[in-house]
């Protein structure tokens, strides 16, 4: 059973267009990271979100960290084939030493 | 710095054969973790080291697999006999931290093990 829930698991869009995903859960997390995996190589860290409706922005990437540290979205303006990937969220409870990871959402951008 | 390292990049085998695959962190880092990859299971956290001791191995599958870290630099993830269903692609992290809030992970480019 996964902690985090992520939605969609597939995401086929046009170069251009925006999109969205979405990680939650029904545990608190005391931070919540977010990483990008491209085919044939390991997870990157994209950002660490840590208060309760934070947004931080990484150039056409907009994260968000819900009010009660339970959920968390992904949303990406302008895609680009650039940003295709699995996109990974993961949480971590205060002082724990483990991430839970979701399942993941496959992003393919179509030129 | 080179990043986490990880070696074979593929290896393929036959059911019942020992397999081991090898993993040197990021220099300073303290914190060293093995994952499994599949597409129904996702990433899996099979064992965690901090300062080279075993911390959790709880996500070992079972006595088959065994995993050391015999010096900072270094470990190792063995899987004796080896079967079809441990066909995976297998991680390496590293962490600075040993506090997963503050810690990020370092992952290699991946052990993409099939046994036949």
């Amino acid at each position: 059973t996964q902690l985090l829930e992520q939605s969609p698991q597939f995401l086929s869009i046009q170069e251009g267009e925006n999109l969205t995903v979405y990680c939650n859960s029904s545990s608190v997390f005391s931070s919540l990271q977010w990483y990008r995996q491209e085919p044939g190589e390991g997870p990157v860290l994209l950002v660490t979100v840590v208060t309760g409706g934070e947004v931080k922005k990484l150039k056409r990437l907009t994260f968000q960290f819900g009010d009660a540290r339970k959920d968390s979205s992904l949303h990406i303006t302008a895609a680009q084939p650039g940003d295709t990937g699995l996109y990974l969220c993961a949480g971590a409870a205060s002082n724990d030493y483990k991430l839970s990871f979701g399942a993941g959402t496959t992003v393919t951008v179509r030129a | 710095d080179a990043g986490v390292i990880q070696s074979p990049r593929h290896e393929v085998t036959e059911m019942g054969q020992e397999v081991t695959l090898r993993c040197k962190p990021i220099s300073g880092h303290n914190s060293l973790f093995w994952y499994r990859q599949t597409m129904m299971r996702g990433l899996e956290l099979l064992i965690y080291f901090n300062n080279n001791v075993p911390i959790d191995d709880s996500g070992m599958p079972e006595d088959r697999f065994s995993a050391k870290m015999p010096n900072a630099s270094f470990s190792t993830l063995k899987i004796q006999p080896s079967e079809p269903r441990d066909s995976a692609v297998y991680f390496c992290a590293s962490s600075l931290y040993s506090r997963a809030v503050t810690g990020e992970l370092f992952f290699g480019e991946g052990s993409r093990l099939t046994v036949l």
